[in-house]
């Protein structure tokens, strides 16, 4: 069965240093996300992706993030300058798409990166 | 803001008997709920979802009931197993035409015991 990946798993750095956490989607799908959940917290949306561009993001997602979509396959974010409150668990995920403005189609979830900021 | 809202942290049952989990929403333009379940140190995994068009959906020992006048859904487990024993995520979408952004509840961890 087709599953979201993510790599790596746990990710320790330095305040200040720069991150790249990687996603690959399931591969017919159109639409991708990343959510973090700090420990003991919900899971939090903080942008969504659709024809290689941002179609929405939170208020978390702040000019220190950025996402990309280097090639068909990968779907990275990007924490320019890391800071204490940013360590959490970080999950990408993708939908298909469906036809119609109405989203009925299930998201799936990648098993996370860990991220520790030092 | 929480307009995803989980209100018990932690359900406590027994083997073979049924486990609801409850969750309610604030926005009314909320049109699809689904239901993750999450192990410590593992993503969301999908469970059932349900569009605002129904009130009830069924798949194997799960079924997710939709009330929409009391913006209230509820995930009921029957018969429930220790396997099932997770935190269980609510989540909803479907506001202002976002493409599918999920706003998630604390979550409830079940724990069901043999």
């Amino acid at each position: 069965e087709p599953e979201v990946t993510q790599t790596p798993s746990h990710q320790v750095t330095q305040m200040g240093q720069e991150v790249i956490l990687r996603c690959v989607p399931i591969s017919n799908h159109l639409y991708f996300y990343w959510y973090r959940q700090i420990l003991g917290q919900k899971v939090e949306f903080l942008v969504s992706f659709y024809n290689n561009e941002i179609s929405e993001k939170s208020e978390i997602f702040d000019d220190q993030f950025s996402v990309e979509r280097p090639d068909g396959s990968n779907f990275t974010l990007k924490i320019r300058s890391t800071k204490l409150e940013d360590s959490a668990m970080y999950f990408c995920a993708s939908r298909k798409g469906t036809s119609g403005t109405l989203v009925t189609d299930t998201q799936y979830f990648g098993p996370g990166t860990r991220l520790t900021v030092l | 803001d929480q307009q995803v809202k989980q209100n018990s942290p932690s359900l406590s049952v027994q083997e073979g008997r049924i486990s609801i989990l409850n969750c309610d929403y604030t926005n009314s333009m909320f049109d699809y709920f689904l239901w993750y379940k999450k192990y410590p140190a593992e993503g969301p995994t999908f469970l059932i979802s349900i569009s605002s068009i129904k009130d009830k959906n069924e798949d194997g020992r799960f079924t997710v009931f939709l009330n929409k006048s009391a913006k209230h859904l509820s995930l009921h487990i029957v018969p429930s197993q220790p396997g099932d024993s997770a935190v269980y995520f609510c989540a909803a979408s479907g506001v202002g035409g976002s493409q599918g952004n999920l706003i998630f509840g604390k979550g409830t961890k079940l724990s069901v015991k043999p």
